[in-house]
């Protein structure tokens, strides 16, 4: 069965460096989806894509995160000058195009802000 | 996209059905309501979704009230891996954002 893959499981870095967060969704999937958990708290939104272009975004998702569609395969979030407050599960998600159709999530990746 | 209101926790003895209540008292009549579940911190699993008529398939139920203001996941025979948080969600389709609430802890008790 096809599933959503997210690289690196787990990264560390230190506050104010920037890192890449990497997603490949279910390849016939048009729309994908960044979302966060911070430890105990609820799943957050951060932003749709859909054909090359970002869809909607919520308010958590400023100028410090941006996201791609490098190649055909990944979709990536970077987040710029990262803040110990971004420590957080990052999942990565995908759908067909329009329609009723439910979001396939990846595994998340933990990003740890020291 | 409309509320939706879970009780915070739920027991259930393995082998037995769970039934998992949401109340979405202001859903719109274009919006279908999902279910997923979340095991420990891994990413969250699609479970089932609707719009107005029952629905079933290999994991669940879904029985949605007639006035749509409330729904039921029905687990019919919960197993130990079964323990997780669910989460009902209420949106017009499947290509906007999920707004996940705190959802239900299911303990399923040996």
């Amino acid at each position: 069965e096809p599933e959503v893959t997210q690289t690196p499981s787990h990264q560390v870095t230190q506050m104010g460096q920037e890192v890449i967060l990497r997603c490949v969704p279910i390849s016939n999937h048009l729309y994908f989806y960044w979302y966060r958990q911070i430890l105990g708290q609820k799943v957050e939104f951060l932003v749709s894509f859909y054909n090359n272009e970002i869809s909607e975004k919520s308010e958590i998702f400023d100028d410090q995160f941006s996201v791609e569609r490098p190649d055909g395969s990944n979709f990536t979030l970077k987040i710029r000058s990262t803040k110990l407050e971004d420590s957080a599960m990052y999942f990565c998600a995908s759908s067909l195009p329009e329609g009723v159709h439910e979001q396939y999530f990846g595994p998340g990746t933990r990003l740890t802000v020291t | 996209d409309a509320k939706t209101t879970q009780p915070p926790s739920m027991d259930c003895a393995e082998g037995r059905a769970a039934n998992l209540p949401c109340n979405h008292s202001t859903i719109s009549g274009n919006e279908y309501v999902y279910w997923y579940r979340q095991i420990h911190s891994q990413g969250p699993q699609y479970i089932i979704h609707g719009l107005k008529n029952n629905e079933t398939n290999e994991m669940a139920s879904l029985i949605i009230t007639e006035d749509r203001k409330s729904s039921t996941l029905i687990l019919p025979h919960a197993t130990l891996r079964d323990t997780a948080v669910y989460y009902c969600i209420a949106t017009t389709s499947g290509t906007y954002k999920y707004i996940f609430g705190t959802g239900t802890r299911l303990k399923v008790l040996a």
